[in-house]
């Protein structure tokens, strides 16, 4: 079964400073979709960033890019120019193949809490 | 995201209750899903269905109870709450070029 582990329960980062969120996935699969989903204070679970392991290029979302390492099943988050608003809890998430038979769910990390200093 | 919501956004009930907690989706999206978040749990997935008629258990579906007679709603029954089933109760439903998940505003249950 695929695993999905958030080894930093808390990060902290100076505003305009650079994070990395840390996030590993164990899997026998060769082709899968990865995500990091960002829940502020409101807790709304947002989608950040997707990256579908078949693409070697890392994912970029404005200020939010990703360090993809198939080899490695390692997938970090790097914010950039951290803003205040960033300061969340942020989940990293597995999904299979869609011609897998689980194709649908989502595996879950246990979430990293960052937070943001002015 | 507007085409999602649940009701009721808070619910505090007693041991043994039988309680509901709704989602609706204002699409037409096939796939729905149930998750609660706990601390130290992340996310973890109670329920899904695939279509109107058609579900099925998630990783923690024990306590639970799930219906789909129509596509855009997928109500959750807790049949006889426990403490335990105190958490933050999530509803997805899958969209996009991906099929990524999106989510409701949550449920916070607690049950005393």
């Amino acid at each position: 079964a695929q695993t999905v582990t958030q080894s930093q329960p808390e990060m902290s980062v100076q505003e305009a400073e650079t994070v990395t969120l840390s996030c590993t996935y164990d899997t026998s699969e060769s082709d899968y979709y990865l995500f990091w989903y960002k829940q502020p204070p409101s807790r709304q679970m947002i989608l950040v960033i997707r990256q579908e392991a078949y693409k070697q290029q890392n994912a970029t979302e404005n200020r939010f890019s990703v360090n993809f390492q198939k080899a490695a099943k390692s997938f970090s988050l790097k914010i950039s120019d951290s803003q205040l608003g960033d300061a969340a809890m942020y989940f990293c998430a597995y999904r299979s193949p869609l011609t897998s038979y689980n194709t649908d769910k989502l595996i879950f990390g246990t979430g990293t809490r960052l937070q943001v200093f002015p | 995201d507007a085409g999602i919501t649940q009701s009721p956004r808070y619910k505090i009930t007693e041991t043994g209750r039988q309680v509901t907690l709704m989602c609706h989706q204002t699409w037409s999206h096939s796939y729905m899903f149930w998750y609660r978040q706990d601390l130290g749990h992340g996310l973890r997935l109670i329920y899904y269905s695939a279509a109107a008629d058609i579900t099925d258990k998630g990783e923690v579906p024990d306590g639970y109870v799930v219906s789909r007679s129509k596509t855009e709603n997928f109500p959750l029954t807790l049949e006889s709450a426990t403490r335990s089933q105190t958490s933050v109760y999530f509803c997805a439903i899958n969209r996009g070029p991906s099929y990524e998940q999106y989510f409701g505003p949550g449920t916070r249950l607690t049950v005393t």
